[in-house]
């Protein structure tokens, strides 16, 4: 069964340091997200990208935080500056191109703890 | 103003039991409705779709009433393999899904 694989597993980082998370959409979707999770919290919704461009996004995804698809199938999330409350779990989903098809599957996140 | 709401929970039941979970959202708007299951560090797993005519799935039976925009979910005969936290969430198309903070669940023998 195809699946959404997220890479590093976990990522620890020095503040101010810039990080950048990678996933691996499932291949024929065409709808890629970033969520967020932070420890007992529940899980938020940062940004959502199709056709090779932001099509929503929250609150929390602000200059710090950018998305790039750079080939045919990795989808990267880049914080710029990282701050102690950017440590969380962060989970790229991806969805299908379809008008009747709103569910969104999930990779196994990554895990980043900012020091 | 908390868009989704859940059952604060947990709820410790023994093996066999039926467990109901409920789940609030405040968004009229809102077109889809998922059940979701998240165990322990992991990612939130999709358990089922809610429709409108409510949908059974093996053990699992979910309810959706849009008039009092209120969402369930029924388990029956519980196993030790369904503790795991339960998240509601619903979304407008195409839009971000909007989780609720989840209901946990622990099945004992």
């Amino acid at each position: 069964e195809p699946e959404v694989t997220q890479t590093p597993s976990h990522q620890v980082t020095q503040m101010g340091q810039e990080v950048i998370l990678r996933c691996v959409p499932i291949s024929n979707h065409l709808y890629f997200y970033w969520y967020r999770q932070i420890l007992g919290q529940k899980v938020e919704f940062l940004v959502s990208f199709y056709n090779n461009e932001i099509s929503e996004k929250s609150e929390i995804f602000d200059d710090q935080f950018s998305v790039e698809r750079p080939d045919g199938s990795n989808f990267t999330l880049k914080i710029r500056s990282t701050k102690l409350e950017d440590s969380a779990m962060y989970f790229c989903a991806s969805k299908e191109d379809s008008l009747n098809q709103e569910t969104q599957y999930f990779g196994p996140g990554t895990r980043l703890l900012v020091l | 103003r908390k868009e989704v709401e859940q059952d604060p929970g947990p709820f410790n039941v023994p093996e066999g039991a039926t467990v109901a979970f409920n789940c609030t959202y405040s968004n009229s708007a809102s077109q889809s409705f998922f059940w979701y299951r998240q165990d322990c560090r992991k990612e939130p797993k999709l358990l089922m779709s809610v429709y409108s005519s409510g949908n059974e799935d093996g053990r699992f039976t979910a309810q959706l009433n849009r008039a009092s925009q209120y969402i369930s979910l029924l388990i029956r005969d519980s196993k030790l393999s369904d503790s795991a936290t339960y998240l509601c969430v619903v979304n407008q198309a195409g839009t971000a899904l909007i989780f609720g903070k989840g209901t946990t669940l622990s099945v004992s023998s």
